[in-house]
């Protein structure tokens, strides 16, 4: 089963606001990534966690905090984010980081609006 | 210069027509190569690796031409479910890079 899930599916929240988005698999895929997505562009690599370490953080803004409390949870904080944060983010999976020939599976997404 | 380049379209076809997209990587080292589909307001969706040799997938065929650093898809016999947006992808040092999509429109 290629599933990655994701929650929420949507989310509103003002500039003061903490917030987290959460992603899950359970195919066994070691790395795990986040991507941010706005309208009519490709996704942005965010952040790579592989085997459970922070292994890329592509100069994210410290308002975004990623967690990886086992291998098959992803989770991104949020905090006093701006307008222009507002996006598609993604999370994808993969049997592992390195740089093998192994494929991403993206999860739904979660909207994110900013006001 | 971009280093994943796509013709971003549209290209707009008949139901059953072949299309083809094309799309250079600059980055030799570069190691594995995709093509995903996005539909509207969806997540990207693997739609097939490319391999050196070529590979076919049903109506989809991908080529990789390593020396001139060239990707490219054929869509046979397009259906109007074939409409979406066609990402060239290149991964290297465990990072995927994203072309910026081409859009396909299949019309009746």
């Amino acid at each position: 089963d290629t599933e990655v899930t994701q929650t929420p599916k949507h989310l509103v929240m003002g500039m003061t606001n903490k917030k987290s988005l959460k992603c899950e698999q359970h195919m066994g895929h070691r790395a795990m990534y986040w991507y941010k997505q706005k309208a009519k562009k490709p996704p942005e690599l965010m952040f790579v966690y592989s085997y459970e370490k922070l292994s890329i953080n592509e100069s994210v803004p410290s308002r975004f905090s990623p967690e990886c409390p086992n291998s098959s949870l992803l989770n991104l904080h949020l905090h006093a984010l701006q307008p222009e944060d507002s996006a598609l983010y993604l999370c994808a999976s993969s049997q592992d980081g390195g740089i093998s020939y192994n494929e991403q599976f993206f999860g739904p997404g979660t909207r994110l609006t900013v006001l | 210069r971009k280093e994943v380049e796509q013709d971003p379209g549209p290209f707009n076809v008949p139901e059953g027509a072949t299309v083809a997209f094309n799309c250079t990587y600059s980055n030799s080292a570069s190691q594995s190569f995709f093509w995903y589909r996005q539909d509207c307001r969806k997540e990207p969706k693997l739609l097939m690796s490319v391999y050196s040799s070529g590979n076919e997938d049903g109506r989809f065929t991908a080529q990789l031409n390593r020396a001139s650093q060239y990707i490219s898809l054929l869509i046979r016999d397009s259906k109007l479910s074939d409409s979406a947006t066609y990402l060239c992808v290149v991964k290297n040092a465990g990072k995927l890079i994203f072309g910026q999509g081409t859009t396909l429109q299949v019309k009746p």
